[in-house]
C-alpha cells in the first residue's frame, strides 16, 4: 500500500523568509502524480501545487515549488517569501492508481506558522 | 459558481443513533470521495465513488454507508456501528477519465464537524 510522510509535524518561519516542507512517499508504481494542499484555519482544502512523476522538472507557482526526487522518493515543498496567509496545515498528498481505482492518500500534515 | 456543498457545517448526534452527511456537486465531476480529518492523523478515505452506482471502501470504512444515485450527490451516513464518530468530514470531487492520465486534482467542500455525546 501507498504511504506518505510528513516528518515535520510543526514548523515556523518568519514573514518574507523561505521555508523548505519535507515529503516521502513509498509506491511500486512508476508513474503517478503528487500534490500539495494547503488547509488554512478556515479548513478549506486548496490545491497548492502538484507534480506529474514523469516530467523531470519540478512544478512552480508563484511563490511556491517543489523539490521532486523521483529516485529517493521525496516531494518536499518550498515557500518563498513567506506572507502570514501562508500560516495553514499543509498535507502532501500521492495519487494512487492500483486496479483502476484513484485515490488520493495524504500525509499527516505539517502545521505551518509565519510570524510576523 | 460550481462547487461542493456539505451540510449541515455542524451536526451534533447522541450515541447510538445513525446519522446522514449531505454532499452535492455541481462541477459535473464523476468521481466522489469521503474523508475523515482527526487531530494528527492527517486525511483518511472513508468511502469513494468512480461512478454512478457504484462506490469502493476506502481505508477507515467500518462503520459508514454511501450511495451514489444521482451523480452530483454522495451521502455519507455515520452508523452506531461506528466506535469514535466524532471527527471533521470532508466531501471532495474530480474527474475522471477512465484510463486517462490520473492528474486531476481534487476540489473539496467546506466539511461538516461532527459531534457525537
Amino acid at each position: 500500500a501507498q504511504t506518505v510522510t510528513q516528518s515535520q509535524p510543526e514548523m515556523s518561519v518568519q514573514e518574507a523568509e523561505t521555508v523548505t516542507l519535507s515529503c516521502t512517499y513509498d509506491t511500486s508504481e512508476s508513474n503517478y502524480y503528487l500534490f500539495w494542499y494547503k488547509q488554512p484555519p478556515s479548513r478549506q482544502m486548496i490545491l497548492v501545487i502538484r507534480q506529474e512523476a514523469y516530467k523531470q522538472q519540478n512544478a512552480t507557482e508563484n511563490r511556491f515549488s517543489v523539490n521532486f526526487q523521483k529516485a529517493a522518493k521525496s516531494f518536499s515543498l518550498k515557500i518563498s517569501d513567506s506572507q502570514l496567509g501562508d500560516t495553514a496545515m499543509y498535507f502532501c498528498a500521492f495519487m494512487s492508481t492500483q486496479g483502476g481505482s484513484e485515490k488520493l492518500v495524504f500525509g499527516k500534515g505539517t502545521k505551518l506558522t509565519v510570524n510576523p | 459558481d460550481g462547487g461542493i456543498t456539505q451540510s449541515p457545517k455542524y451536526l451534533f448526534r447522541k450515541e447510538g443513533q445513525n446519522v446522514t452527511l449531505s454532499c452535492e456537486q455541481n462541477l459535473n465531476h464523476d468521481a466522489m470521495y469521503w474523508y475523515r480529518q482527526d487531530p494528527g492523523q492527517g486525511l483518511r478515505l472513508i468511502y469513494y465513488s468512480q461512478i454512478v452506482n457504484d462506490f469502493q471502501k476506502g481505508d477507515i470504512a467500518e462503520g459508514y454507508s454511501v450511495s451514489r444515485e444521482k451523480k452530483e450527490s454522495f451521502p455519507l451516513t455515520v452508523t452506531s456501528a461506528q466506535k469514535n464518530p466524532t471527527a471533521f468530514y470532508l466531501c471532495a470531487s474530480r474527474e475522471f477519465y477512465r484510463g486517462g492520465p490520473p492528474n486531476s486534482p481534487l476540489h473539496f467542500g467546506n466539511g461538516t464537524r461532527l459531534t457525537v455525546t
